[in-house]
């Protein structure tokens, strides 16, 4: 089955600063990449996603950027903010019909200073 | 309001005693999932289900079971729950299967003690 790995599991910036999330997976039919990102007791919210037939997206302050050939895509947050505070998942699947299985990584805590 | 219901939202409970935490959905949507979420090991997906009577598992299945007898609720049943399934508990539903966005509960946080 699919494995992702997420790097790092702590990230402390400065705010205003950029922030990188990289994540990698194992399947190389996984075709569907999101991100999710969990405030302190909330639920997880979809902020991002991208399928494998695109290199990159992006949403306003937040892009994110795939390598099929490497099996890794990144997460990247520009000029952040207090409230991006939060834990970022990163998953992965292999789409397509009537599939449904979605492995997530272990998740990056994010710390934004003022 | 489009949402996801979990309930309930804390249950402290005795092992062997069976237990069943409820979700519901009022989008229509075809999927849904069960997750649980432990520190530093992120999300696991337990069940899911792509219709109504079309379950399989996920990849932490042992100790749980799902039925989906109508298209809006998907129950989580415990028979025995033991103290290693004590944890944080996400339901979650989405339009179709991978590749739409998954719609969170507001989560269920159980202790088997």
């Amino acid at each position: 089955g699919e494995n992702v790995e997420q790097h790092p599991s702590t990230l402390s910036v400065q705010e205003g600063d950029s922030a990188v999330i990289k994540c990698t997976y194992s399947d190389s039919a996984s075709n569907y990449f999101p991100w999710y990102k969990q405030e302190l007791g909330k639920r997880p919210q979809l902020i991002i996603d991208i399928r494998s037939n695109v290199g990159e997206k992006k949403d306003q302050r937040i892009a994110v950027t795939l390598n099929k050939t490497a099996k890794h895509f990144s997460l990247h947050i520009t000029e952040t903010q207090p409230e991006d505070s939060a834990v970022y998942f990163c998953a992965g699947a292999r789409g397509g019909g009537s599939n449904y299985k979605l492995t997530f990584g272990k998740g990056t805590l994010l710390t934004v200073n003022p | 309001e489009a949402q996801v219901t979990q309930n309930p939202r804390y249950l402290i409970t005795v092992t062997g005693k069976k237990l069943t935490v409820t979700c519901s959905q009022n989008m229509n949507h075809e999927y849904m999932s069960w997750y649980r979420q432990d520190p530093g090991l992120g999300l696991r997906q337990i069940y899911y289900s792509m219709n109504v009577e079309v379950t399989d598992k996920g990849d932490v299945p042992e100790g749980y079971k799902v039925s989906r007898k109508e298209k809006r609720n998907f129950p989580l049943i415990l028979e025995s729950p033991s103290p290693n399934q004590t944890s944080l508990y996400f339901c979650a539903s989405s339009p179709q299967g991978v590749g739409t966005e998954a719609f969170f509960g507001q989560g269920t946080r159980l202790t088997v003690v």
